[in-house]
């Protein structure tokens, strides 16, 4: 069965703090891993990483893949209180996604 | 104004009632699904479906049926035969049926059953 994990379960930060956030997965006819932004209701697509070692950016937000440790990892730096969220990431792999637990995290002022 | 819609955000419920549950897209996506999840967790796949009158179950289908006659429209049922049905549910669509890549997300709907 496929399994994707995320660490930690939670954190709290302040403003500015940079924030690196774990996701590891054991899947066979992997395809890809995305990450997404849930705040309050639907999540929000970030990054899909196909390629292991290239890193993609949005603003301070970046994430890359390793696909011999299985393994992605997403950074927010200079953290704002608007970051405060719930980052899952799935991997796709045949016809569907498969999401991790999420990892809570708060940015307070 | 392309999207996904759900409705209604709110619903509730008393045990042993049928309930369903919409879901409409006017992406022209082929492909879409159901999701379920519950406080401080992540989202477990109920059903999906990859084209009209075709679905398949996902990790967590009893107690859930689903139907698929227009490709805009993937409507969810939860039966009185799921044990607990108190949930947050979210359908999402993406545009590639052979594989799931990008979904795009519905803003959800907050089911109690009481």
């Amino acid at each position: 069965e496929d399994k994707v994990v995320q660490s930690p379960l939670s954190l709290v930060v302040h403003e500015g703090d940079t924030v690196t956030l774990n996701c590891s997965y054991e899947v066979t006819n992997f395809r890809s891993l995305l990450w997404y932004k849930q705040e309050k209701k639907a999540p929000t697509f970030l990054f899909m990483l196909t390629s292991s070692g290239i890193e993609k950016k949005s603003g301070r937000l970046s994430s890359i893949l390793d696909k011999k440790e299985l393994s992605s990892i997403l950074n927010i730096t200079a953290t704002q209180t608007g970051d405060s969220a719930i980052y899952l990431c799935a991997e796709a792999a045949g016809n569907k996604l498969t999401f991790g637990g999420g990892t809570r995290v708060l940015v307070k002022p | 104004d392309g999207g996904i819609t759900q409705s209604p955000k709110y619903l509730f419920r008393k045990e042993g009632q049928n309930v369903t549950l919409s879901c409409e897209q006017n992406l022209n996506h082929d492909a879409m699904y159901w999701y379920r999840q519950d406080p401080g967790q992540g989202l477990r796949l109920i059903y999906y479906s990859q084209i009209v009158n075709d679905f398949q179950k996902g990790d967590i289908a009893e107690g859930y049926s689903v139907s698929r006659e227009k490709k805009e429209s993937f409507p969810l049922t939860v039966t009185s035969a799921q044990k607990n049905p108190t949930a947050f549910y979210l359908c999402a669509s993406s545009i590639d049926r052979s594989s799931s890549y990008e979904q795009y997300f519905g803003p959800g709907t907050r089911l109690t059953v009481t």
